[in-house]
């Protein structure tokens, strides 16, 4: 196991609402980042958060939205939900921004 | 878009027998590049990484070659086993390509 942890597992929102996903990163890891990962894909890298600042953000609109805890754990936040906002979300961290990741087992949003 | 792909969707395996997957990058300043496997149900986990400095590196089972001049790399798994069974994708950095699924047959 990666010791990160990531919630919800599953969940089902109805398009047009808001959704929070959260995440705890290994002991000690002070960056996270969030992926999305459509069924069949790749992860695709949302942003990352390094010491509770965003270091870095992938082609992503601003409905999508995070924040990193001075614990370092994190959330991602998803407004105006689409139904192409349906995929398995996933959380990594490690240490310094280095490059060796850690990912969680993801949360499963299905918008309907 | 992505800056990282891999040649082939899908590859078969004989179990024994070892894999090869291929992965192409575009990006020639890239410097460093990690493989995944991802079970399903679960989050990709590390397998190996190479620096650009590098042109090989080896693990238990597993060897990553680098070839900077055609900007490619490749994950060769020894003996295969039905537990390789997975999908496998390569990443520049924190650009992920689409991924390999790899079936190892009994």
């Amino acid at each position: 196991e990666t010791g990160v942890t990531q919630s919800p597992t599953h969940l089902i929102k109805t398009r047009g609402q808001q959704v929070t996903l959260r995440c705890s990163s290994q002991s000690g890891h002070n960056t996270v980042s969030w992926y999305q990962q459509a069924l069949g894909q790749g992860p695709q890298f949302i942003f990352q958060y390094y010491r509770e600042e965003e270091n870095g953000r992938g082609n992503f609109p601003p409905r999508f939205s995070g924040l990193q805890f001075p614990n370092y754990s994190s959330e991602l936040n998803v407004n105006a939900l689409e139904l192409d906002d349906s995929a398995l979300y996933l959380c990594a961290s490690s240490l310094d921004n280095g490059n060796t990741i850690y990912f969680g087992e993801g949360s499963w949003l299905t918008v309907v | 878009g992505e800056s990282v792909g891999l040649h082939l969707p899908t590859l078969s395996v004989q179990e024994g027998d070892n894999s090869i997957i291929n992965c192409a990058y575009s990006n020639s300043a890239s410097d460093y590049f990690i493989w995944y496997k991802q079970e399903s149900g679960k989050g990709p986990q590390f397998i190996i990484d190479i620096r650009s400095n590098m042109d090989k590196r080896q693990g238990q089972r597993v060897t990553v070659l680098l070839n900077k001049t055609v900007k490619h790399l490749s994950l060769q798994i020894a003996a295969t086993q039905p537990g390789d069974s997975a999908v496998y994708f390569c990443a520049e950095e924190l650009s992920f390509g689409a991924g390999t699924t790899v079936t190892v047959r009994a």
